[in-house]
């Protein structure tokens, strides 16, 4: 099982670049890696998905070094509204193959005016 | 429409009590789950459906039975439940059942306190 690991917690202020790193250093040929945002008392909301080097959306940014054994989430400009806490996800289907889908223990980024 | 819906969102049951967990989505998705988080940690996976197949995680105690009646529709069954139980339990679906890589869609959850 890919075992990740993530800092605890981050402070940040209004304007600046976040990035969250997560550690996976036996993560599986097949592994995806998900990150998702939680706010208190909802359901987690996806973010971004990547396998390999670097993905990009509307919302944040994915970089995945060669050897895949970590990745980095990164949150151009935040805002107070970003604060929440942030779930490194490493794993692949659940089905036939055995997978497991693991959360990393989250990231709880505080953002400050 | 993307959304997950769960019923109640709050709910307080004794030991003895017998009660379900409801969970609705209309994405046309052939997978859900049940989670369970207590506060302060990440969501825990207790059991997937995906194509009308269930897949367990073996450490959930037998007192949590799920249900799926079609693919829009999840139950997860509370029986003898213990104090420990207590948590918010998540609902979530998405398209194809290969979770490790489908973007997930979550419910709101409910709130779930055992006395």
């Amino acid at each position: 099982l890919a075992k990740t690991t993530q800092p605890i917690s981050m402070d940040s202020y209004e304007g600046q670049e976040v990035n969250i790193t997560c550690s996976h250093n036996n993560i599986a040929t097949n592994d995806y890696i998900t990150w998702y945002q939680q706010f208190p008392s909802q359901g987690p909301r996806f973010i971004i998905q990547g396998y390999k080097t670097k993905v990009t959306n509307e919302v944040a940014s994915l970089f995945i070094p060669a050897d895949r054994k970590s990745s980095t989430l990164s949150l151009p400009r935040v805002s107070l509204s970003d604060t929440a806490v942030y779930y490194c996800l490493v794993g692949k289907e659940i089905y036939n193959q055995g997978g497991k889908l693991i959360f990393g223990q989250g990231t709880e980024l505080s953002v400050k005016p | 429409d993307t959304e997950v819906t769960q019923t109640p969102k709050h709910l307080v049951m004794g030991m003895t009590n017998k009660k379900s967990l409801k969970c609705e989505q209309h994405m046309g998705h052939r997978a859900m789950y049940w989670y369970k988080q207590k506060a302060k940690k990440p969501p825990e996976l207790m059991f997937v459906y995906s194509y009308e197949k269930l897949s367990i995680n073996e450490s959930v105690p037998s007192r949590f039975s799920p249900e799926c009646p079609n693919s829009s529709l999840l139950n997860l069954h509370l029986h003898a439940l213990q104090p420990e139980d207590s948590a918010l339990y998540l609902c979530a679906s998405s398209q194809a059942g290969l979770a490790g890589v489908d973007e997930q869609y979550f419910g709101p959850g409910t709130r779930l306190t055992v006395t």
